[in-house]
C-alpha cells in the first residue's frame, strides 16, 4: 500500500519553543492530508485539514495559531506546534488517502513532549 | 467531534477465543474503517468496508455493517497474543466534502496467553 512518513518520531521541547512536524506521501500525490492529536488512553482527535495550495481547515477548538499548518507541495504537509506548552504533550499522526480514494494512510506518529 | 462509540473500552480474552468489538455512528456514512494501535504505534489498516456492504472478511477478521442501525462489528476469531492492541473504528462521514475520517473511542483488546 501506499507510505506516508512522519518526521521526526519523537521530540522533546522546552516550554515556549516551537516544533514542527513532516509529513510526507512517499509514492503517491496527496492534495488533502489530515492531522490527529491523541492523548495516552484515548482516541485520534481530527485537528485539520491540510489542503495542498490553500489554507487549513481546522475542526471546532483548535487553535489555528497554534498550530500551524503548511502543505506547499502535494507530498508534504506540515504541522508546527509554536510557543508549546506541556499540555500540547502529546502523539500527533497524519494521514492521506492513496491513489484509489478510499483507504488512508497513515504516518507512523509523533510523540512529542514538552517540559 | 467524535463520530462514534466503541464497545467494549476493554476487553480481555484468552489466547485462542473470538473477539467481537462493536462501533456505533451518528451521521450517515460512505464507508467503515478498521484500524488496530499498537501502544504508541501508528494505525494499521485492517478493513475497509462500504456503506452498500453488509459483511466482509479478510483472514481471522470478519466486520459486519447495520447501516438502519448505525452500527458495526469486527469479529476476530482464534485470537493470538500478537492481536493485543486498541482497535478503532472510524467512519467517513457522507456530510464531509473533505472525507475527513472520525474515529471511534476504541477498543483495548488484551489477549491472555
Amino acid at each position: 500500500g501506499a507510505v506516508v512518513s512522519q518526521h521526526p518520531s519523537r521530540v522533546i521541547c522546552k516550554s515556549g519553543t516551537s516544533v514542527k512536524i513532516e509529513c510526507r506521501s512517499l509514492d503517491f500525490q496527496a492534495t488533502t492530508m489530515f492531522w490527529y492529536r491523541q492523548f495516552p488512553k484515548q482516541s485520534l482527535m481530527l485537528m485539520a485539514t491540510s489542503n495542498e495550495g490553500s489554507k487549513a481547515t481546522y475542526e471546532q477548538g483548535v487553535e489555528k495559531d497554534k498550530f500551524l499548518i503548511n502543505h506547499a507541495s502535494l507530498t508534504l504537509s506540515t504541522l508546527t506546534v509554536t510557543s508549546a506548552h506541556p499540555e500540547d504533550s502529546s502523539f500527533y499522526i497524519c494521514s492521506a488517502y492513496g491513489t484509489g480514494g478510499f483507504e488512508a494512510f497513515f504516518g507512523q506518529g509523533t510523540r512529542l513532549t514538552v517540559v | 467531534s467524535q463520530q462514534g462509540e466503541e464497545d467494549p473500552q476493554a476487553l480481555s480474552i484468552q489466547e485462542g477465543e473470538n473477539a467481537t468489538m462493536n462501533c456505533s455512528y451518528k451521521t450517515s456514512i460512505n464507508n467503515l474503517q478498521w484500524y488496530r494501535q499498537n501502544s504508541g504505534r501508528g494505525l494499521v489498516h485492517l478493513i475497509l468496508i462500504r456503506s452498500n456492504e453488509r459483511e466482509k472478511h479478510s483472514g481471522r477478521l470478519r466486520v459486519t455493517l447495520d447501516t438502519s442501525k448505525k452500527s458495526s462489528s469486527l469479529l476476530i476469531t482464534a485470537s493470538r497474543a500478537a492481536d493485543t492492541a486498541s482497535y478503532f473504528c472510524a467512519t467517513d462521514p457522507f456530510y464531509s466534502s473533505a472525507s475527513k475520517i472520525i474515529f471511534g473511542s476504541g477498543t483495548r483488546l488484551s489477549i491472555r496467553p
